[in-house]
């Protein structure tokens, strides 16, 4: 079945510092998404992706979509302590109702 | 106005009992799912619904049962609660054909003792 691979697991970094989390899959994906996941809160959807080689911007969040719609990535530039939280980017594959979560990233910043 | 809310948000039972879970989405969605969440924060899928049918049964236990009465709502039913049946449940609905978003509920804890 479809698999999505999604690291570093966590990331610890001084705030300031830029934030980048990667996500592999198994199989061509018709899109990919990415959502957030604050503490204690419920996974909230920030972008999806869907053409290849796609480069999105929300204020200092990055994410691309690789050429082959296999890969992507999420970069935060200056990451600041609201940045907190578990990121997860989650794929449907070609003619699949199934959306696919990768183990997510533990960003974690220090004051 | 919650878009999918699921009820109860906190659970707590003993070992061998039969609970529920439900969860509704006002949004018109027409795809509904449950997935787990284990204390690792893996988001795991285990059920999809599409218009009141099932299109994904993930490998998870016959001890649960989902029921969508109608494309607005799919419950949970758990039957004899395991330890390792503790986790957070989370309600999710998307419109297929339209983007594949997924709104969430917002969890319910399930703690089995």
């Amino acid at each position: 079945g479809q698999q999505v691979m999604q690291i570093p697991q966590y990331q610890h970094v001084q705030e300031g510092e830029d934030f980048t989390t990667y996500c592999n899959s198994s199989t061509t994906l018709s899109n990919i998404q990415w959502y957030k996941q604050r503490p204690g809160g419920h996974p909230v959807f920030l972008i999806q992706l869907v053409k290849s080689g796609e480069v999105k911007k929300q204020k200092r969040l990055t994410f691309q979509f690789g050429e082959a719609k296999k890969n992507s990535s999420l970069h935060i530039t200056a990451t600041q302590t609201t940045d907190v939280g578990t990121y997860f980017c989650a794929g449907t594959g070609a003619g699949s109702y199934q959306l696919t979560f990768g183990k997510g990233t533990k960003l974690s910043v220090i004051p | 106005d919650t878009a999918v809310s699921q009820t109860p948000k906190y659970l707590v039972t003993q070992m061998g009992n039969d609970k529920s879970i439900k969860c509704e989405q006002n949004l018109g969605h027409d795809t509904m799912y449950w997935y787990k969440q284990d204390s690792k924060k893996f988001l795991k899928i285990m059920f999809s619904y599409n218009n009141k049918e099932l299109i994904i049964n993930e490998t998870v236990p016959n001890r649960f049962s989902p029921k969508s009465p109608d494309k607005a709502h799919l419950n949970l039913h758990i039957n004899s609660l395991e330890l390792g049946d503790s986790a957070v449940y989370f309600c999710a609905s998307s419109q297929v054909g339209l983007g594949t978003e997924a709104f969430f509920g917002q969890g319910t804890r399930l703690t089995v003792v």
